[in-house]
């Protein structure tokens, strides 16, 4: 199985920060590589798919990057709304597998 | 737009068969990689697996001596059934599509399921 491993596990920031995750993969995965947003007691929620593709809907503060093994979430001008906790996923080989998430929490 | 919606029991003993069921609506079931995924209380995401409408299916090795997938595409439904439960397997369970690019774009609302004596 292909690892994925987030960091930070947690972070505090607050509104209009920019925001910063990574994850790192076990193995090279190219850019088969997708990141979800998940808020309490709902489904998690596709907002990159290929590495840095955004998904339709979502919006343009948001954006991923890299290739390989390690990626990056880039929140430009953290919102209210976006205190969430965000996970990252391969699609390169199954099993599909996620990372352990991080909380992005108010400051 | 595809929704999904499971349906299935809430609450299982001890060595029970988990059956859930996930109904797809306002699109096709003859595309994507039909997903489920689980998420146990305050922990991550777990795969389980994937069917497309052909039949053909994919299992998390974890979890693949005790899960079927199947598929129902005349009710455009498909189901999940895990065999054997124990406390470890109390999570919510969501239903989910995988599109060409590997996103899972669309989830079900999820649905609790608790094994307890």
């Amino acid at each position: 199985d292909i690892q994925m491993t987030q960091s930070p596990s947690s972070l505090s920031a607050s509104v209009g920060d920019r925001v910063t995750i990574t994850c790192r993969a076990s193995q090279t995965i190219s850019t088969y590589f997708n990141w979800y947003q998940q808020k309490p007691g709902k489904a998690p929620k596709l907002l990159i798919y290929g590495a840095s593709s955004l998904q339709s809907g979502v919006p343009s503060r948001f954006s991923g990057s890299g290739t390989g093994t390690d990626f990056t979430l880039t929140i430009r001008s953290l919102q209210p709304e976006d205190f969430a906790t965000y996970y990252c996923q391969q699609s390169y080989s199954t099993p599909r597998t996620f990372g352990q998430g991080t909380k992005v929490e108010i400051k | 737009q595809v929704q999904l919606q499971e349906s299935g029991p809430g609450l299982l003993k001890p060595s029970e068969t988990l059956s859930l069921t996930c109904t797809v609506s306002g699109g096709s079931i003859r595309s994507y990689h039909w997903t489920w995924i689980r998420q146990p209380p305050g922990k991550g995401l777990e795969w389980i697996g994937y069917i497309y409408y052909s039949g053909s299916t994919n299992y998390n090795p974890s979890l693949k001596s005790r899960v079927t997938i199947s598929i129902d595409t005349s009710k455009k439904q498909f189901s999940l059934k895990l065999t054997s439960v124990t406390a470890a397997d109390t999570a919510v369970y969501y239903c989910a599509t995988e599109d060409g690019e590997g996103g899972l774009n669309i989830w079900g609302q999820g649905t609790m399921v608790t094994v307890s004596s």
